[in-house]
C-alpha cells in the first residue's frame, strides 16, 4: 500500500525557518517524481515544487523561489522541503504527493494527509 | 504562465443528476490535464490523467474530456459521496498551476 506521512509542520515567525518531510512506502521511491503542493485555509490548491528521480531537476512556483527547496534522500525514502524567510502567506497546509515515473509529470496520483504550516508572530 | 478557470464555481445538485464541469486554459495545454476531488480535511484524490484516462479504482460515472483549452468532467449520475469539490490541473508547463476548483452541494 502507497503511503506518504508529511511531518514537520508547526507554528513559525514571519522570518523563520521550517524544514518539511515526507515518508514514503509501498512503492519504489527512487523511481517516482515527488512533488509539494499547499493549500491556504479555505482556499484552492497551489503548486509549490517538483523534484526529478534523482534529484537533477527541480521546479518551483515563483512566491517561494529563492526562499523554499525541495530535496530527496531515496536511500530514506524522504521527501524534503526546507522553507526559508517564511511569510503569513506561506500559512497552509502542505501535502506530498506522488507524481509518476516518467520523463515528465502528467499527475500526481498519491497525496499525504498534509501537514499544517503557521507562520504568525 | 497558464491560467486555468473552472466553471461553475459552485453547483447545486441532487443524487442522480448529471453534472458537467468545465476547465479552461489560457493557453493550449495539449491532454496535460487531470481532475481531482477533494472532501473536507482531506488530502485531493485523482479522478483523471491526461484528460480522459481514469485512475484505477474511480467509478466509471467519472469521466473527462477535451484536448488543448477547453476541457470536461462529467459525473453521469451523482451518487452521495460525490459532493466535495473538484479542480483541475494543468501540466503541460511550469508552474503546474490548479484551477479554482468548482464546489458540488446537495441541493
Amino acid at each position: 500500500e502507497v503511503q506518504l506521512v508529511e511531518s514537520g509542520g508547526g507554528l513559525v515567525q514571519p522570518g523563520g525557518s521550517l524544514r518539511l518531510s515526507c515518508a514514503a512506502s509501498g512503492f519504489t521511491f527512487s523511481s517516482y517524481w515527488m512533488s509539494w503542493v499547499r493549500q491556504a485555509p479555505g482556499k484552492g490548491l497551489e503548486w509549490v515544487a517538483n523534484i526529478k528521480q534523482d534529484g537533477s531537476e527541480k521546479y518551483y512556483v515563483d512566491s517561494v523561489k529563492g526562499r523554499f527547496t525541495i530535496s530527496r534522500d531515496n536511500a530514506k525514502n524522504s521527501l524534503y522541503l526546507q522553507m526559508n524567510s517564511l511569510r503569513a502567506e506561506d500559512t497552509a497546509v502542505y501535502y506530498c504527493a506522488r507524481a509518476g515515473t516518467s520523463m515528465i509529470v502528467v499527475d500526481f496520483d498519491y497525496w499525504g494527509q498534509g501537514t499544517l504550516v503557521t507562520v504568525s508572530s | 504562465d497558464i491560467q486555468l478557470t473552472q466553471s461553475p464555481s459552485f453547483l447545486s445538485a441532487s443524487v442522480g443528476d448529471r453534472v458537467t464541469i468545465t476547465c479552461r486554459a489560457s493557453q493550449g495545454i495539449s491532454s496535460y490535464l487531470a481532475w481531482y476531488q477533494q472532501k473536507p480535511g482531506k488530502a485531493p484524490k485523482l479522478l483523471i490523467y491526461a484528460a480522459s484516462t481514469l485512475q484505477s479504482g474511480v467509478p466509471s460515472r467519472f469521466s473527462g474530456s477535451g484536448s488543448g483549452t477547453e476541457f470536461t468532467l462529467t459525473i453521469s449520475s451523482l451518487q452521495p459521496e460525490d459532493f466535495a469539490t473538484y479542480y483541475c490541473q494543468q501540466l503541460n508547463s511550469y508552474p503546474q498551476s490548479f484551477g479554482p476548483g468548482t464546489k458540488v452541494d446537495i441541493k
